[in-house]
């Protein structure tokens, strides 16, 4: 059973215009949430996250919004790049977790074409 | 920054053989974890560990083992390998405690069973 689930396995963007990845979850006790990008042949690597007190948080062209009540969170890139193809996986924590765990979504495949 | 170095890019093994991934962190974290990567099916965890000699089932551990006999090292052990554990396997590792750090992840190891 998917806690965390991106349902749109790829995206395609033109440059310059914006990208917007979903990510849904079903447990009310996660209260902090990443995302992760990845390249191919490399580890994923920690993009930007948000808390559960907050609804946004912004970082240069990263936007991520929480929505507690739809348990959803989007990932806005604005403009989008072609660097910025790669594949985005959100991930969520629960402080019930017996230590520092983190789930992950199932990733979604962002294409920017020039 | 934080190193997660995963000793081997990519490795091409012969079905039956036993197969050992080695993974080293330099930045003196408890948490460490064993991932694998495959299309569609996003990060499944595979084992994880708190601390030295402790080790966690994660959701797909059948076919695996682990051994974590130092803080700094995390290994991954197919016992028999078989064609089914062709995949991208990714080691991370974070703090410990109930703070939500993300996690670091390793380069990765591309691994082909034949």
């Amino acid at each position: 059973d998917q806690q965390v689930k991106q349902n749109s396995p790829s995206l395609s963007v033109q440059e310059g215009r914006i990208s917007i990845l979903n990510c849904d979850y079903t447990n009310s006790m996660f209260d902090y949430f990443l995302w992760y990008k990845k390249y191919p042949a490399e580890g994923p690597t920690f993009l930007i996250s948000i808390s559960s007190i907050k609804d946004k948080n912004e970082d240069g062209r990263f936007t991520v919004f929480l929505n507690k009540s739809a348990k959803h969170l989007s990932l806005h890139i604005v403009p989008s790049q072609p660097g910025d193809s790669a594949v985005y996986f959100c991930a969520a924590f629960s402080p019930n977790n017996a230590g520092n765990m983190l789930t992950f979504g199932g990733g979604t495949r962002l294409m920017v074409k020039p | 920054d934080v190193k997660v170095t995963q000793s081997s890019r990519y490795l091409v093994k012969r079905t039956g053989e036993k197969v050992f991934l080695e993974c080293v962190q330099d930045m003196d974290h408890e948490n460490m974890f064993w991932y694998r990567q495959d299309p569609g099916l996003g990060l499944r965890l595979i084992y994880f560990s708190y601390d030295v000699k402790m080790k966690e089932k994660g959701d797909i551990p059948e076919g695996y083992s682990v051994s974590r006999e130092k803080k700094e090292r995390f290994s991954l052990i197919l016992e028999s390998a078989s064609t089914n554990q062709t995949s991208m396997y990714l080691c991370a590792s974070s703090p410990g405690g109930r703070i939500p750090y993300g996690y670091t992840f390793g380069s990765g190891t591309r691994l082909t069973v034949v």
